[in-house]
Parts: structure tokens; C-alpha cells; sequence
């Protein structure tokens, strides 16, 4: 079965620092990738996503994440995280074998303390 | 402003008694879903149409139904809602196509007691 996983329930990092929010996949045939970010009382936003090219993708709020196909992962990360960027990530994927609908990983809840 | 925008926000209902959450977009977009969101559990879908009178089942169906007469609405109906319906729900919409992300309401956090 098609899945994402996303491994930490939680990460905290200290303001300043860099910070990578992990995420992990299983499709077969292409990945196609996304990065969402959930503020608290409102909807998933959009941050990037991969679909083919650069293995490194730039999206939203300095953010940025990489695809590696062998490790099939697709890591977000910052490199030098705000106060602001606490929140919940989630990483999706299309699901190949479901009419491409998104797969969704538990999600992550990032802390970023000052 | 581009939005999608679900009505109420918060309800708290008894066992039984229907309910139709609203979902609105302003951004022409032939593609809406609903999804719910439980802790632990990520978003898990309900229903999802790719146009006007198309509509399928995504992963936890059971309990819901949907319509879609006109481009911009996707009403989410519980015809006789149950305590495990509790949960934060949100409506999605996006173009079609693999890389089209999609926007999303800001939920609708429902209690069935």
C-alpha cells in the first residue's frame, strides 16, 4: 500500500538554529510531493512541493525541502528557524493507484522555542 | 480574496439530528474534497469531486454524504450523526492536475454528543 510516514511527532528547536521536519514515502511509479503547514484554528497551507527537476525545492517562509529518491524521503527544512514557524507539518503525497488523491502523513508539530 | 469557506465553525449537536456543513469557493476550481482531521491520525478523506455531479468516496465515507450541483459548493451532510463523527473537518479545493495544491478552509470543529 501507498503510505507517508512521518517519524517525529514532535520537534523542537531553539530560534536561530536550523530545523528538519522528516518525512518518508512508498508509491509506486513517480512521487509526487507536498509540504503543508497548519497554524493553530486554521486550514493546511500550501509551502512546496516536488514533482519533478531540482532535488532541492524552495517554497514558502524560507522553507525548503529535499527529495531523495534512493532514501525515498522528502525532508523539510530551514536554516535558521523563527519563533513564528512553530506549528503543525504535514507532508502528503499523490497516491498513483487512488486517481492521484493525497496520501497524508500523521503530521509533525514543530516548537521552536526563543 | 480567494477563499474557501466553511460554515458553521463550530458545532455541538446530539446524536441523530442532521446536520450540513457548507463549503464555499471563489477561485473556479473544478476540484473540491473533505477531509477529517483526528489527533494522531492526519487528515483522512470523506469525499472528494472532480466537477460538477462528480463525486467518489475517499477513505472513511461511512456516515456522510455530498453533493455537488453547482462549481463553487460542496456541502458536506451527516444524516444521522454519531458521537465518533466528533472531529475537525475541513473542505479542500484546488485546479486538476497532479502538481495543483490545494486551499483549504479554516474546519469546522464538530461535537456529537
Amino acid at each position: 500500500a501507498q503510505s507517508v510516514a512521518q517519524p517525529e511527532d514532535q520537534v523542537n528547536v531553539a530560534e536561530g538554529n536550523p530545523l528538519t521536519v522528516k518525512c518518508t514515502y512508498s508509491v509506486s511509479g513517480n512521487p509526487y510531493l507536498f509540504w503543508y503547514v497548519q497554524y493553530p484554528n486554521r486550514g493546511l497551507q500550501f509551502l512546496l512541493k516536488y514533482i519533478t527537476g531540482d532535488n532541492l525545492v524552495k517554497g514558502s517562509y524560507g522553507f525548503e525541502a529535499e527529495f531523495n529518491k534512493s532514501q525515498t524521503s522528502f525532508h523539510l527544512k530551514k536554516p535558521s528557524a523563527l519563533v513564528s514557524d512553530s506549528a503543525l507539518y504535514f507532508c502528503a503525497v499523490r497516491d498513483t493507484n487512488s486517481n492521484y488523491q493525497l496520501i497524508w502523513g500523521a503530521g509533525t508539530k514543530l516548537i521552536i522555542k526563543p | 480574496e480567494a477563499q474557501v469557506t466553511q460554515n458553521p465553525r463550530y458545532l455541538i449537536t446530539v446524536t441523530g439530528k442532521k446536520l450540513t456543513v457548507t463549503c464555499s469557493q471563489n477561485m473556479n476550481h473544478e476540484y473540491m474534497s473533505w477531509y477529517r482531521q483526528d489527533p494522531g491520525l492526519g487528515l483522512r478523506q470523506i469525499y472528494y469531486s472532480m466537477n460538477v455531479e462528480v463525486t467518489d468516496k475517499g477513505d472513511v465515507p461511512e456516515g456522510y454524504k455530498v453533493s455537488r450541483k453547482e462549481k463553487r459548493n460542496f456541502p458536506l451532510i451527516l444524516e444521522s450523526p454519531s458521537p465518533n463523527q466528533t472531529s475537525l473537518y475541513f473542505c479542500a479545493s484546488s485546479f486538476t492536475g497532479i502538481n495543483q495544491p490545494q486551499h483549504f478552509g479554516d474546519g469546522t470543529r464538530l461535537s456529537i454528543l
